[in-house]
């Protein structure tokens, strides 16, 4: 199983700050199958990004993501209010599919 | 516009099966995969398993002894069978879609929280 590791846990931050999200793995994944989702209190996770670097349609952006082999990264370049949330990256490199544990962005 | 619902018991007890349905509109159930994930409260997610709409089927292996997903395409539903639950199995529960030609999952359901209390 690729255990997906996400840095820091917690990210204090103030709108207008730059957001750096990190997501390890425990072995190579491809880029294909990297995803990002945002998720919100009371709400469904959100898709952000896949394939590592693709942005969802309609995303802003300041909204990226970039990376390869077991490190890979979002990037939120202007935080606005609305993307205090908890990120969460995804692999569909082999299965099972597996979750990090989530970086929560939180209003320093 | 896709949208996907999750029914079924909000309350189980344990050693017993927690039965969820997931119910598709606004699109077919053909040409996907279609999900289960759960999040345990205060936690993170879990993704559970898929089945395709063609039958094939795949399950998180710290799971797979007691899932089981099956799916109905002349209803656009799927549903999820969880035995011998424990209160380890209470979280809310997502159904979600992934596109045959891409990994993400795209559209999910609201969510639906199961506890599994006597």
């Amino acid at each position: 199983e690729i255990v997906l590791t996400q840095s820091p846990g917690t990210l204090s931050l103030s709108p207008g700050e730059r957001a750096t999200l990190s997501c390890r793995a425990s072995q190579s994944v491809s880029s294909n199958y990297l995803v990002w989702y945002q998720q919100k209190p009371g709400q469904a996770p959100r898709l952000l990004i896949h394939a590592a670097s693709t942005r969802a349609v309609g995303l802003p952006d300041r909204f990226s993501g970039s990376g390869s082999g077991t490190d890979f990264t979002l990037t939120i370049s202007r935080l606005e209010p609305e993307d205090f949330a908890v990120y969460y990256c995804q692999q569909y490199g082999s299965s099972p599919w597996t979750f990090g544990q989530g970086t929560k962005v939180e209003i320093k | 516009q896709v949208q996907l619902q999750e029914s079924g018991p909000g309350l189980v007890k344990p050693s017993e099966t927690l039965s969820l349905t997931c119910t598709v509109s606004g699109g077919s159930i053909s040409s996907y995969y279609w999900s289960w994930i759960r999040q345990p409260p205060g936690k993170g997610l879990e993704w559970i398993g898929y089945i395709y709409y063609s039958g094939s089927t795949d399950y998180n292996p710290s799971l797979k002894s007691r899932v089981t997903i099956s799916v109905d395409t002349s209803k656009n539903q799927f549903s999820l069978k969880l035995t011998s639950v424990t209160a380890a199995d209470t979280a809310v529960y997502y159904c979600a879609r992934r596109p045959r030609k891409w990994y993400y999952l795209d559209y999910w359901g609201q969510g639906t929280l199961v506890t599994v209390s006597s």
